[in-house]
């Protein structure tokens, strides 16, 4: 199965420390999106990239928060000085016009911020 | 604003019986339709969508949503629920744009008594 893969599944990490979320997408899929979602809520959609360009990010996406996808290919999402909000699952999800515009999500990072 | 309603936040149900979970949207267009579903701690597996055509469409796991323009719902069935349907339904849409993001309702939590 080649789905879109996440990793780590799990963090756990301190205050004020740096983490990093991989995502690497269906392959061909040109499109990728990174969405949060809290306990409780819905996944609130947070960027966008079209091949290697990042199209959109959301006003939740704050100065501590960069994404990357060079080469089109997987893509990175880093949280710098994390605060306890942080505390959320990352989705990463991707689709193509192959897929007929059909989003596919992974199955999501968890981060606990103690 | 673009949104997207559920408005039942936790519905029980016995096994055996039918099911209807609620989605509204706002938006004049018609927009792309999509319903997932997510067991604890997991992502989220697409059951069904709609783009185009006939209203009524069939997902996987025995699951079918009609899209209704007039009322600008797009409501999930099912004839008869199973224990392994308890798990949280999003509701979601692509009300246009480049990026094709996905907006989604806050969730429906299914619960099913034996």
């Amino acid at each position: 199965d080649t789905g879109v893969s996440q990793n780590p599944r799990h963090k756990i990490t301190k205050r004020g420390q740096n983490v990093t979320f991989r995502c690497d997408p269906i392959s061909e899929h040109n499109r990728l999106y990174w969405y949060r979602q809290t306990l409780g809520q819905g996944p609130e959609f947070l960027t966008y990239f079209q091949n290697e360009a990042q199209l959109e990010k959301s006003r939740l996406l704050s100065d501590r928060f960069s994404a990357e996808r060079p080469k089109g290919s997987f893509s990175t999402l880093e949280i710098q000085r994390t605060e306890q909000g942080d505390s959320a699952m990352y989705l990463c999800a991707s689709s193509s016009q192959i897929s007929g515009n059909t989003i596919y999500f992974g199955e999501g990072s968890w981060l606990t911020v103690v | 604003a673009q949104s997207v309603t559920q408005p039942d936040i936790h519905i029980t149900v016995s096994e055996g019986a039918s099911l209807e979970l609620r989605c509204n949207y706002s938006y004049g267009a018609t927009p792309y339709l999509f319903w997932y579903v997510q067991s604890p701690g997991q992502g989220l597996q697409l059951l069904l969508k709609y783009f185009s055509g006939d209203t009524l469409v069939q997902g996987i796991k025995g699951f079918e949503a009609e899209f209704k323009r007039s009322q600008s719902s797009f409501n999930l069935r099912k004839p008869s629920v199973h224990w392994s349907d308890a798990a949280e339904y999003f509701c979601a849409v692509v009300f246009g744009g480049a990026t094709n993001k996905l907006i989604f309702g806050t969730g429906t939590l299914l619960a099913v008594q034996p």
